[in-house]
């Protein structure tokens, strides 16, 4: 079965940072462009940025490029997602998704970690 | 940005019935739009992708339709499992973007 497990969300301080996980398992994870996307309380999904398989690409949503880094370990099938000088609009369901080989959507998507920026 | 309007932000329906989502880019994005069911607890599913394209397993119930800007999914026979809110992606530019999401309730 082909699954995603974020983890590493909790509470964190305004201008502190945080590193979340992403488990992959059930595909082979070294082949596949990874994304974050998040849910602020109330509000729609924000793409975040993705990282292509070698890790020689990553594009992340403009407004975020300054504070969020994507990296990935392929061989521990796991996807990083290091965040810095957070603040409460950062806030969030923080979700890792697998982009459909062949395109641009989002074919797989993790459960989801919780962060709450606050203090 | 590309901007994706989505409309209504909820509804209710009652079982049996149909129900229709519309999504409005600010540009064409010829067609590269795709709709995900989301329930509390869960990731995203993904339900359609190209507009029209049921994922393998999706219900035939599940529809979608639509060109340049204007976009539209619907579903019929409303069952109770289909209660979630569902949202449009539109990946025709590199900075994908999300409609906003619509929250179905059954009477």
């Amino acid at each position: 079965e082909v699954k995603l497990l974020e983890s590493g969300g909790g509470l964190v301080q305004p201008g502190g940072s945080l590193n979340l996980s992403c488990a992959a398992s059930g595909f082979d994870f070294s082949r596949y462009w990874m994304s974050w996307a998040r849910q602020a309380p109330g509000k729609g999904q924000e793409w975040i940025g993705e990282i292509n398989p070698g890790s020689s690409t990553i594009n992340y949503t403009p407004s975020l490029k300054d504070k969020f880094i994507i990296s990935r370990d392929n061989a521990k099938n796991t996807l990083y997602l290091q965040m810095s000088k957070v603040r409460s609009e950062d806030t969030a369901l923080y979700y890792c998704a697998r982009r459909y080989y062949y395109g641009g959507y989002f074919d797989v998507w993790g459960a989801g970690t919780t962060v709450t920026v606050s203090s | 940005d590309i901007q994706m309007a989505q409309s209504p932000s909820s509804l209710s329906a009652s079982l049996g019935g149909k129900v229709t989502i519309t999504c409005k880019a600010s540009q064409d994005i010829k067609k590269y739009i795709a709709w995900y069911q989301h329930k509390p607890g869960r990731g995203p599913r993904l339900l359609i992708h190209y507009t029209s394209t049921l994922q393998p397993g999706i219900p035939s119930r599940f529809s979608g339709s639509g060109s340049g800007r204007d976009y539209s999914f619907s579903i019929s026979n409303l069952e109770p499992e289909d209660v979630a809110t569902y949202y449009c992606l539109q990946y025709d530019n590199l900075l994908r973007t999300f409609g906003g999401g619509t929250k179905l309730e059954i009477k």
